[in-house]
């Protein structure tokens, strides 16, 4: 079975700390993506990688950055959190977008920047 | 750009009834591809049913079919015989079939489905 594994399902942070969340997948899927969700205001894309050490922003990236070393890691890092970054962290992979097919999402991470 | 539509922030159910959730789309594509995601509060997103915009026929997974009305934009989900399992976040997602940013899923903000038993 497809997996999209994130590292933490729950984190509690201080403000100004560097945070990683850690996004892995075992499908060979060349697309991934971060989102954040909140009440409210459904699925917000982050930023999203069509292949290795390639990434976008989304529709908010800042105060977020991404790597990629490989094909199967996507990592979102917060460089320096607040509390306004608190929310659900969601990562999700994809074939391309010509395969007609959805996301794969991992559980999610809960985030509290306290 | 496209855009999806879901009108309905919360609906609930009678167990063992039938629900409807409603979703429109915006988009000048001829094909593409149309999902209804399934969150419930375990957060794990699921992908309840998936359709292709160039096959006439509704897409159906066991209790849950579609009704997809392409000239209309339309794209609802059924629901029948609702179990207590069904209660969750549902979203409707379109996807273009072009790659790069412009394949990216484009989400609906979500229906919140109660089953009362």
């Amino acid at each position: 079975d497809v997996k999209v594994t994130q590292s933490s399902r729950y984190l509690v942070k201080r403000t100004g700390e560097k945070v990683f969340l850690e996004c892995v997948q075992d499908m060979d899927h060349e697309n991934m993506f971060w989102y954040r969700q909140d009440p409210g205001l459904g699925l917000r894309l982050i930023y999203f990688s069509y292949d290795v050490k390639m990434k976008e922003k989304g529709d908010i990236p800042e105060g977020y950055s991404v790597s990629r070393e490989k094909k199967e890691r996507f990592s979102l890092i917060l460089e320096s959190a607040s509390t306004n970054q608190t929310s659900m962290y969601l990562c999700a992979s994809s074939l391309s977008a010509g395969r007609g097919v959805g996301y794969t999402f991992g559980s999610g991470t809960r985030l509290t920047v306290v | 750009a496209q855009t999806v539509t879901q009108s309905q922030p919360e609906m609930s159910v009678q167990e063992a009834e039938t629900v409807t959730l409603s979703c429109t789309y915006d988009t000048s594509e001829s094909d593409y591809y149309l999902f209804w995601y399934k969150q419930p509060p375990s957060r794990q997103m699921i992908l309840v049913i998936r359709q292709e915009a160039y096959k006439q026929q509704n897409a159906t997974e066991n209790r849950f079919s579609v009704n997809f009305q392409k000239a209309a934009k339309s794209f609802s989900l059924k629901i029948s015989d609702s179990q207590l399992g069904d209660a969750a976040m549902y979203f409707c997602a379109y996807r273009s079939q072009y790659g790069g940013s412009q394949g990216n899923l484009i989400f609906g903000k979500g229906t919140k489905l109660s089953v009362k038993p």
